[in-house]
């Protein structure tokens, strides 16, 4: 089945520093990837879409300066969040489009990646 | 206005019992799918099951059932005979035709007892 990896896991880091998040998908290629943030005890939001070789979209009350997203090729997207405070502190999770997808395009073609663990101190 | 409402925020069955979770959507769109998700503690999401809005039968895997009433906008998760496995967060979303994006709804965590 379809794969999509992340790195790191998991990351601390301090306060004003910036963290680089990677989403891949291992066996198909995806022309669209989404970025979701989870708090604890909550819901997958979304953050942005994330188009191979285009400027990303994001969801309205997202800082795009602050959450850099780069779509280089269509098997990796990352997510940079800048400047990072502790009330960026999240679970971010990343899920990528199979570009293979046939048909209304409706089916669980969407594969989601395992997290990212993020704390910032 | 919320596009998922899942009204229960926690549930708890007693194993092997059949257990129903709650989903209502809103849309006025018709063509989208609907899709009900597992996460447990480790954080992933695991598809469970999808139902298109054009389906007439409702989708079954496995032990999972999709319970689809179109003209309610319902779309409610059965699980039959629970497992203690299967204590984790459900999560239903939707995906609009016009649309590229899966949303989702709160969640209900559900416990299953011993």
């Amino acid at each position: 089945g379809a794969v999509v990896s992340q790195h790191p896991s998991w990351v601390i880091c301090k306060s004003g520093t910036s963290v680089k998040i990677e989403c891949r998908s291992l066996d198909f290629q995806a022309t669209t990837m989404f970025w979701y943030r989870q708090f604890p005890k909550q819901s997958l939001m979304l953050m942005a879409t994330s188009n191979e070789g285009s400027k990303a979209t994001y969801e309205q009350g997202v800082e795009k300066d602050k959450f850099l997203i780069n779509h280089a090729s269509l098997t990796l997207s990352t997510l940079t969040v800048t400047s990072a405070h502790p009330e960026d502190s999240s679970f971010y999770i990343c899920s990528a489009r199979d570009l293979g997808t046939s048909g209304l395009g409706l089916y669980n073609e969407q594969f989601f990646g395992p997290g990212t663990r993020l704390t910032v101190l | 206005a919320q596009k998922i409402t899942q009204t229960q925020p926690g549930m708890f069955v007693q194993e092997k019992e059949a257990v129903t979770l709650d989903c209502t959507y809103d849309t006025s769109d018709q063509s989208y799918g609907l899709f009900w998700y597992k996460q447990p503690s480790s954080g992933e999401m695991i598809f469970l099951i999808y139902q298109g809005s054009y389906d007439e039968q409702n989708a079954t895997e496995g032990r999972y059932s999709l319970n689809f009433q179109k003209a309610r906008k319902s779309a409610n998760l059965v699980i039959s005979a629970s497992q203690l496995g299967d204590s984790a967060m459900y999560f239903c979303a939707m995906r609009e035709y016009r649309d590229d994006k899966i949303i989702f709804g709160k969640g209900t965590r559900l416990h299953i007892l011993p």
